[in-house]
């Protein structure tokens, strides 16, 4: 199973654009990567999901390069409210049944 | 919207019980999971099912059993509770991804357990 990383925590502010980047170097070529929200004493929520390129929702969008090595999850404009734990999940849904491997997640804190 | 219920938010349990915890969706998925989250060591998964009776261990299954009797719900056991389970444990479920697309997790609220 690929196995991720990302960055232990990262501070913005109000209005700015985040970016957080997750490595997968091991990513299978029927892997998505996926990624989740958590806020305290709540479980994970899906933000967003993607297989290559780019991915765009109302919430956040998704860059993926080619060699599909890495991700990045830009979250637009943040506000005091997406302060929470993101993780980057990468897994072969179909075939595994779901059995993929969580990062250690990011602990993004927005300050106003 | 999916819902997926845990059978208690707060769980306190002394050192040697059997300890059941139980996880309910109600939108017909096949698969389900039965996740530990403890702080700086981020979701570990411990055991999944993609069937009723079926079942497979994740990255931490060893002091865990589960049982899948019905689709729709799914145990996970301590058989005897040791003070290291003390953590945050997590269900989750999912409907098979079919050719081309993949699911989503849906997670439940989680349940808190302390060991003492």
């Amino acid at each position: 199973l690929a196995k991720t990383t990302q960055p232990i925590s990262m501070d913005s502010y109000e209005g700015q654009e985040v970016n957080i980047t997750c490595s997968h170097n091991n990513i299978a070529t029927n892997d998505y990567i996926t990624w989740y929200q958590q806020f305290p004493s709540q479980g994970p929520r899906f933000i967003i999901q993607g297989y290559k390129t780019k991915v765009t929702n109302e919430v956040a969008s998704l860059f993926i390069p080619a060699d599909r090595k890495s991700s990045t999850l830009s979250l637009p404009r943040v506000s005091l409210s997406d302060t929470a734990v993101y993780y980057c999940l990468v897994g072969d849904i179909n075939t595994n049944a779901g059995k993929s491997t969580f990062g250690d997640g990011t602990t993004l804190t927005v300050k106003p | 919207d999916v819902k997926v219920t845990q059978s208690s938010r707060y769980l306190v349990k002394r050192t040697g019980e059997k300890v059941f915890l139980e996880c309910v969706q109600d939108m017909d998925h096949e698969n389900m999971f039965w996740y530990r989250q403890d702080p700086g060591l981020g979701l570990r998964l411990i055991y999944f099912s993609y069937d009723v009776k079926m079942k497979e261990k994740g990255d931490i299954p060893e002091g865990y059993s589960v049982s899948r009797e019905k689709k729709e719900r799914f145990s996970l056991i301590l058989e005897s509770a040791s003070t290291n389970q003390t953590s945050m444990y997590l269900c989750a479920s999912t409907i098979t991804g079919t050719s081309g697309s993949t699911e989503t997790q849906y997670f439940g609220p989680g349940t808190r357990l302390l060991v003492l």
